[in-house]
């Protein structure tokens, strides 16, 4: 079956620490996404990749980290300098016309 | 600044009726447009798109309508149903492989 895997689903983290996002996707596509969703706000762009070894800042880069390595895959590392990493946090691919996403990671700072 | 709005946070609509969901844009650029349907703690799942050559493009009950020289696209679901409660976002996008940029979305409750 084709398509993203975001895991874990659910992730816990102490404040301070930093924690990596797994997303992959086995669509064979060129292009890779991270957005972060909060209450009323919508889909906010974090960082996007549109070629292996090659990525771009969104509009709320300030704290995220990214790396693609492989086509497959583009984790996604919430650094301790986020003030606020508490959010749904959403990856997509797209190849030519519409992006598919991933189910989700909610992640929690406690 | 938001290049991408949804002015209307949410919408109620009886079932069988029609559902309006409006989005706007500012950049001209723009030569895609994209239409989301979301649940809570979910991913978003497509539902249709256009071309910024087309005015009109249809799927079933799902109709999208772009307005170039007002900047403005709609989507409209006829009849409406329960299962259509959902949040909606549009997005927009120039190229094949450029980011997409999303709306603030318009969450839909479709009344028995």
């Amino acid at each position: 079956d084709g398509g993203i895997t975001q895991s874990p689903k659910y992730l816990f983290r102490k404040e301070g620490q930093n924690v990596t996002l797994s997303c992959e996707q086995n669509l064979n596509h060129d292009a890779m996404y991270w957005y972060r969703q909060d209450p009323g706000q919508g889909l906010r762009l974090i960082y996007y990749s549109q070629i292996v070894n090659d990525f771009q800042k969104g509009d709320i880069a300030e704290g995220y980290s990214v790396s693609r390595e492989k086509k497959e895959s583009f984790p996604l590392t919430v650094t301790s300098a986020q003030k606020n990493p508490t959010a749904f946090y959403l990856c997509a691919s797209r190849a030519n016309t519409e992006a598919f996403f991933g189910q989700g990671t909610r992640l929690t700072v406690v | 600044d938001q290049q991408v709005k949804q002015n209307s946070p949410s919408l109620s609509v009886q079932e069988g009726r029609i559902s309006i969901l409006n989005c706007d844009y500012t950049n001209s650029m723009f030569d895609y447009f994209l239409w989301y349907k979301k649940y809570p703690a979910e991913g978003p799942t497509f539902l249709i798109s256009i071309s910024s050559i087309k005015d009109k493009n249809e799927d079933g009950r799902f109709t999208v309508f772009l307005n170039k020289s007002a900047k403005h696209l709609s989507l409209h679901i006829v009849p409406s149903q329960p299962g259509d409660s959902a949040v909606y976002f549009c997005a927009a996008t120039f190229g094949t492989a450029s980011k997409l940029t999303f709306g603030t979305g318009t969450r839909l409750q479709v009344t028995l």
